[in-house]
C-alpha cells in the first residue's frame, strides 16, 4: 500500500505571506505512460466537508483561487498558497489515487500567526 | 449541481450496526464509484472502501474488512455503508464522496473526489 506523509503537521503565516505545505509517497504516483501524477489536495475548513482543491498534482479545481497552486512529480509534491488570506484557515490533505488503496495524507493544519 | 445527500446522526450501542445512505442527484449513478471516508474527532482522513453502481463491486480497506458492506440501489440513486460490531472507536463522521474517474460495469478507474456529502455523525455510545 502507498503511504502519504505530510510535512509539517502545523504551520502559522502571516496573512499575506505563502504557505507551504510538503507531501511525499512511499512510491511514485507518477502514471509513466499518461504522463500525469496520481495526486490531489483537499481543504477541510472547521465543520465541513472536505473540498477539492487541485487533482493532478498540479490541475486547479474550478472556482478554486489562483493564489492556491500544486507542484512536484513522482514522490514529492508541494501545495503552495501565494498569498494567505484569513479564509485559507483550514486543514490540507494530499491524497494519491494511482492505486487502490486510495491513501490520505495526515493532514496539515494551517493558522494564522 | 451534481449533489451527495448523506442520512442524519445515529447513536448507537457498543455491537450494534449502523447503515449510513448518500443520495447522489444530478448525474449518471451509475457512471462514479462512491468511496466512503471516515473522521474520527480531531483525527485526519480514513478511506474505507468504494463501490461501483455499475456492478455493485466493492473494494474494502483492510483495516475494516469483515465489518464493513457497501451497497448501490441504482433504481434510487443511492449507496449504503453498513458498520457492524460497532466500538466506542468508530465514533466519527462518515463521508460518501463521488469519484471523478469514469467507471463502468467492466472498469474501474480512481481519480480525485467531487463532491463529497455532509457528513454523518455515529456515536457510539452505552
Amino acid at each position: 500500500d502507498i503511504v502519504m506523509t505530510q510535512s509539517p503537521d502545523s504551520l502559522a503565516v502571516s496573512l499575506g505571506e505563502r504557505a507551504t505545505i510538503n507531501c511525499k509517497s512511499s512510491q511514485s504516483i507518477l502514471h509513466s505512460s499518461k504522463s500525469e501524477n496520481y495526486l490531489a489536495w483537499y481543504q477541510q475548513k472547521l465543520g465541513q466537508p472536505p473540498k477539492l482543491l487541485i487533482y493532478w498534482a498540479s490541475t486547479r479545481a474550478p472556482a478554486v483561487p489562483d493564489r492556491f497552486s500544486g507542484s512536484g512529480s513522482g514522490t514529492d509534491f508541494t501545495l503552495t498558497i501565494s498569498s494567505l488570506q484569513a479564509e485559507d484557515v483550514a486543514v490540507y490533505y494530499c491524497q494519491q489515487y494511482y492505486s487502490s488503496p486510495p491513501a490520505f495524507g495526515q493532514g496539515t493544519k494551517l493558522e494564522i500567526k | 449541481q451534481v449533489r451527495l445527500v448523506q442520512s442524519g446522526a445515529e447513536v448507537k450501542n457498543p455491537g450494534a450496526s449502523v447503515k449510513v445512505s448518500c443520495k447522489a442527484s444530478e448525474y449518471t449513478f451509475t457512471t462514479y464509484l462512491i468511496h466512503w471516508v471516515r473522521q474520527a474527532p480531531g483525527q485526519g482522513l480514513e478511506w474505507m472502501g468504494w463501490i461501483n453502481p455499475a456492478n455493485g463491486h466493492a473494494y474494502y480497506s483492510q483495516k475494516f474488512q469483515g465489518r464493513v458492506t457497501l451497497t448501490s440501489d441504482t433504481s434510487a440513486n443511492t449507496s449504503y455503508m453498513q458498520l457492524s460490531s460497532l466500538r466506542s472507536e468508530d465514533t466519527a463522521v462518515y463521508y460518501c464522496a463521488r469519484d471523478r474517474g469514469i467507471s463502468t460495469a467492466d472498469s474501474t478507474t480512481l481519480n480525485w473526489y467531487a463532491p463529497w456529502g455532509q457528513g454523518t455523525l455515529v456515536t457510539v455510545s452505552s
